[in-house]
């Protein structure tokens, strides 16, 4: 079965830092570009940011709103990718999905989220 | 970035009724628009891309349309089972994917 299973979700202050971790099973990893998307309170439903797959050169690309703060790296040797967050806001406050898109199309379909790992930025 | 703009924010319709949500689009995205449901406490799932294919495993009561900057999503007879958020969302602007803002549907 294709999975995607995310942790490293919990309450943080204003200005601290988190990791997530997400685990892919199932797929061939090493060809995927993994995207994190996050539901918040506030905007809904926002792309956060990408990586690409390490023969595009794991090319990374972030919104706005978190470029400079956030950071996604992958290990594919654990077919796992990270999403490093740092000098957290409340309005981060969400849940965070770990997301695939549609294998062999231009991209931006997406067909496989995880379950989520929520985030917590309170004082 | 290409903001979208679903409407209505929620809507309450009776079992079998045709329901019908709008997204529009801040610029021309040709078809490249999907659609999602999200049940409570769910994840999002895909029901239509390129504006109008539907998703394997979906429905034919599920349906949309339009291109450019308009859209229009279509439950032509609402089931119990439908009761959920829909998320319009375009990919016309790559990585920088978004969404709308979602359409609440409660069976009246």
């Amino acid at each position: 079965e294709v999975q995607l299973v995310e942790s490293g979700g919990g309450l943080v202050k204003p200005g601290g830092s988190l990791r997530l971790s997400c685990t892919a099973s199932g797929l061939i990893f090493s060809n995927a570009w993994m995207t994190w998307v996050r539901q918040t309170p506030g905007k809904g439903l926002e792309w956060v940011g990408r990586i690409k797959s390490k023969v595009n050169g794991e090319t990374t690309d972030y919104a706005a709103p978190v470029k400079g703060r956030f950071s996604i790296s992958r290990d594919d040797s654990k077919n796992m990718v990270f999403l490093q967050m740092n000098s957290l806001k409340t309005e981060d406050t969400g849940v965070y999905y770990c997301t695939k898109d549609r294998p062999f199309t231009r991209g931006g379909v997406i067909v496989l989220w995880g379950q989520g790992t929520v985030v917590t930025v309170a004082s | 970035d290409i903001q979208m703009t679903q409407s209505p924010s929620s809507l309450s319709a009776s079992v079998g009724d045709r329901v019908t949500i709008a997204c529009q689009a801040s610029q021309d995205i040709t078809k490249h628009l999907n659609w999602y449901q999200q049940k409570p406490g769910k994840v999002p799932k895909l029901l239509i891309y390129d504006s109008s294919i539907l998703e394997t495993g979906v429905p034919s009561r599920f349906s949309g349309s339009g291109s450019g900057t308009d859209f229009t999503f279509t439950i032509s007879s609402l089931q119990p089972e439908d009761i959920a958020t829909y998320y319009c969302q375009q990919y016309d602007d790559l990585p920088y994917i978004t969404f709308g803002g979602g359409t609440k549907v409660e069976i009246k």
